[in-house]
């Protein structure tokens, strides 16, 4: 079974903080991708990777940096963070191929900036 | 930039009974998926179909696609309490999935 992690289920940081949130797959996945969640916007991508030190702007990274130094870690960093950045944040991976359609979730980061 | 869209935003049924949710979206696809996520979890794939594919059954759930409307049902047949649950239509046009702003389904025992 592809199993993604997060390193965190839930954080609590204040605003100007700088935040590593990680994710780490174990299926040997090319891509991987960094969500945030918001009540009644549905799932908005913020940055994805499709192989080591690669990475490509989502919808939305204003606020926002990534890492992936290794295939099987994908970082999201906010660099200085507020407020407006408290949210749910789902990692996902995918693979390359035919067969390698669908996208496998970790558990969420529930990120609160006071 | 959201594609796909789901209609309703919530819908609440007795179990035992079907739930119908739908998807509009904007640009060709390669292929539609279903996820479904319950509450305060990570996302957890249901089923894809293709492009060039009409109709798609899984256990309980029936897919259809229409490409000339741009859009996809989803069908739970013979609900039950444990589908509770928000459920997300994505499209596929490459590397990236776009997914809607999904559907909650209540279901009452």
């Amino acid at each position: 079974d592809v199993k993604v992690t997060q390193s965190s289920r839930y954080l609590v940081k204040r605003t100007g903080e700088k935040v590593f949130l990680e994710c780490v797959q174990d299926m040997d996945h090319e891509n991987m991708f960094w969500y945030r969640q918001d009540p009644g916007l549905g799932l908005r991508l913020i940055y994805f990777s499709y192989d080591v030190k690669m990475k490509e702007k989502g919808d939305i990274p204003e606020g926002y940096s990534v890492s992936r130094e290794k295939k099987e870690r994908f970082s999201l960093i906010l660099e200085s963070a507020s407020t407006n950045q408290t949210s749910m944040y789902l990692c996902a991976s995918r693979g390359t191929g035919l067969s390698s359609y669908e996208q496998y979730f970790g558990p969420g980061t529930r990120l609160t900036v006071t | 930039s959201q594609q796909g869209e789901e209609d309703p935003q919530a819908l609440s049924i007795q179990e035992g009974e079907n739930a119908t949710m739908n998807c509009s979206y904007k640009t060709s696809i390669n292929n539609l998926q279903w996820y479904r996520q319950n509450s305060g979890r990570g996302l957890v794939h249901l089923i894809l179909i293709r492009s060039n594919e009409r109709e798609k059954h899984s256990g309980r759930l029936r897919v259809t696609l229409d490409t000339s409307k741009k859009s996809s049902s989803l069908l739970i047949t013979a609900s039950r309490a444990a589908d509770t649950a928000s459920y997300f239509c994505a499209t596929d046009a490459g590397i990236k999935l776009v997914f809607g702003a999904g559907t909650i389904l209540r279901v009452k025992s």
